[in-house]
């Protein structure tokens, strides 16, 4: 039972190039989630989805973009990387609205 | 401005002694508040979710208390064990669920 993952673990890119952050549920959970963990601030929201197909945005979606195709995977895309977009990003998943469970994360750098 | 404020930043206790950390918050409406652990370079992991009609709720060595008429919560850890070394993060969600706002987190050592 893998849970949540997310690929990959550790990613260092350039300014301006794209990057995908991948992450897989195997609970055939509805809720969706990304944040990123910056030191000095808490999880911040991202982009979260309630389902395939929907999608929304949360607290910091400016720079990232989302999609749901199916209900076991939620990538991450960021369109073109700035250095304020290096952070550690967290995937959720959750049933219920109010219990998440969080993948191990990815920790990327913008050079 | 919905916030979550933790206290204190840090802690450094001694492996057997209890320790309690705080959880303010100014999010409204108010649907329920989670504590969360997080190892180092982990996920968060949940240890308690409480809603507005629970006043305390307890996992193991953990317990945590809720006051929502105060808007205050603590996370009491029992008989500390040198694995408790981690941040605890208090989350409170408000609009049925759907608005997440994370506390800092405390970051908790506990030494032998």
């Amino acid at each position: 039972d893998a849970g949540i993952t997310q690929s990959p673990r550790y990613k260092i890119t350039e300014t301006g190039r794209q990057v995908t952050l991948m992450c897989h549920q195997t609970w055939s959970h509805s809720y969706m989630f990304w944040y990123r963990q910056d030191l000095g601030h808490g999880l911040r929201l991202i982009y979260y989805s309630a389902a395939a197909d929907i999608t929304d945005k949360g607290e910091v979606p400016d720079g990232y973009v989302v999609s749901r195709s199916k209900t076991e995977n939620f990538p991450l895309t960021l369109e073109s990387a700035t250095r304020s977009q290096t952070s550690v990003y967290f995937c959720a998943s959750s049933e219920r609205q109010y219990e998440q469970y969080f993948g191990p994360g990815t920790r990327l750098t913008v050079t | 401005k919905n916030q979550v404020e933790q206290s204190p930043q840090s802690l450094i206790i001694l492996e057997g002694k209890n320790c309690t950390l705080q959880c303010n918050y100014t999010v409204s409406p108010f649907s329920n508040l989670r504590w969360y652990k997080q190892d180092t370079g982990r996920g968060p992991v949940s240890l308690t979710i409480m809603t507005f009609s629970e006043n305390t709720k307890s996992n193991g060595r953990y317990t945590a208390t809720l006051d929502a008429d105060t808007k205050q919560s603590s996370l009491h850890i029992t008989a500390s064990q040198l694995s408790d070394s981690a941040s605890y993060i208090c989350v409170v969600s408000g609009n049925y669920g759907q608005n997440f706002v994370f506390g800092p987190g405390t970051r908790l050592s506990v030494l032998p």
